[in-house]
Parts: structure tokens; C-alpha cells; sequence
């Protein structure tokens, strides 16, 4: 079945530290992909999104690449800031079907 | 934007109690609601997919007579947990499905209510 796959955290970063939170998926046919960030006490909200391979999602300056030959999306930052701390879901759909979501990473920042 | 509204936002109550949670869709119809669950950090559970005037369909492990799902308008899925034990304790997302528009940007494949925290002493 799909499933999705993303690194285990927590991720704890340094204020301008580069980001990166990887992703696999495993899927038949063309999923969509994303990312969802959870802030504490908070519900999900989508971060970005790309819905065919080599699109790249962006949003607040966070990117990240539909790679189909490597099934993966892996989620960068190129300077984090503490308000970027948050739980991170990597998520795939399949057209009918529900988002599936991986385990989710957890990236806390320090000034 | 589409907005989905969850209620209440974070209930305590007794062992042995039902409780009701409603997801609405406020200024969209949504044919499609989804029930996720998700425990201390950890993923999102998708626990049911609930179309509106039919059954709902859960996925497997899912107790059906436990969680029960009733979406009888094209705004309101409600999920009642009934007779809630403290291992029942766990934070519950709805999320409500709109139809891809091929010329929108902003298209998500899902709106998420904001949450209920579901606590059982």
C-alpha cells in the first residue's frame, strides 16, 4: 500500500542553520505530495505542495522537490528561524483517496 | 478560503462517557470528511473516510461501534466516541474534501479543523 517515510527527530538546529527533513514515499501510479507543519497547540496547516515529479513546492522559504526517480520529497530551509519550530508531516494522495501522512519530525530551533 | 470548524476544541470528562465532536464546513459543501487521530507525537491516523448520507467506511483496526460517524448534511460530520476509557485519550482532526480546480493555485487536497483534544479520567 503507500506509505510514507520521513526521518526521525527531533531535529534541533541552531537561528540560520540550514534545513533539511528527509521523505520517501512508496506509491502506485503519480501521488500528489506535501507538507504540513503542526505548531504546539495548533492543527496542520499545508506548507507547500507539488502535484507531478520535478515540481518544486515553495512557501516562507521552505522548498522542496518532487523527485520521482528517487520517490522522494525532501523538505529545505536555507536559514531557520526560531518561529520555525514545529512538527512537520510529510503527506501523499492518491486521487479518491485520503492524505496519508508520515510519523511527522519534529525541528525545534534555539536563538 | 475554505474553513473547517471543529467543536469543542478540547474536552475533559469522565470514564464511561460519550462524547460528540462536530466538523463543519463553513463556507463550502463537503461530499467527503475525513476523521484522523493522533496520538502524542506521532502521525496522523486516518480512522474514517465519511461520505455524506451513506455509511461511513473505517479503516481496519477502527472500532465502528466505538467511533461513531454521522454525516448527514453536506456541512456537519460528527464523531462520537462512545463510552470513552482513558486510553480512548488522544488529540482527533477532521478534515473535509473540496474538488481539485485545475485553475487554482491554493487548491489543498484537504481543510483541517483545528483539532479536539479528547482527555478521559
Amino acid at each position: 500500500g503507500n506509505s510514507v517515510t520521513q526521518m526521525e527527530g527531533p531535529v534541533t538546529l541552531s537561528e540560520e542553520a540550514f534545513l533539511t527533513i528527509n521523505c520517501t514515499y512508496t506509491a502506485t501510479g503519480y501521488p500528489s505530495l506535501f507538507w504540513y507543519v503542526q505548531y504546539p497547540g495548533e492543527g496542520l496547516q499545508l506548507l507547500l505542495k507539488a502535484t507531478k515529479a520535478d515540481d518544486k513546492g515553495s512557501n516562507k522559504g521552505f522548498e522542496a522537490t518532487y523527485r520521482k526517480e528517487t520517490t522522494s520529497f525532501h523538505l529545505e530551509k536555507g536559514s531557520v528561524q526560531v518561529s520555525d519550530s514545529a512538527v512537520y508531516f510529510c503527506a501523499l494522495l492518491q486521487a479518491g483517496t485520503a492524505l496519508i501522512f508520515g510519523k511527522g519530525t519534529t525541528l525545534s530551533v534555539s536563538s | 478560503g475554505a474553513v473547517v470548524s471543529q467543536h469543542p476544541s478540547r474536552v475533559i470528562c469522565k470514564s464511561g462517557t460519550s462524547v460528540k465532536i462536530e466538523c463543519r464546513s463553513l463556507d463550502f459543501q463537503a461530499t467527503t470528511m475525513f476523521w484522523y487521530r493522533q496520538f502524542p507525537k506521532q502521525s496522523l491516523m486516518l480512522m474514517a473516510t465519511s461520505n455524506e448520507g451513506s455509511k461511513a467506511t473505517y479503516e481496519q483496526g477502527v472500532e465502528k461501534d466505538k467511533f461513531l460517524i454521522n454525516h448527514a448534511s453536506l456541512t456537519l460530520s460528527t464523531l462520537t466516541v462512545t463510552s470513552a476509557h482513558p486510553e480512548d485519550s488522544s488529540f482527533y482532526i477532521c478534515s473535509a474534501r473540496l474538488a481539485p480546480g485545475d485553475r487554482d493555485r491554493d487548491w489543498q487536497p484537504q481543510h483541517f479543523g483545528d483539532g479536539t483534544r479528547l482527555s478521559i479520567l
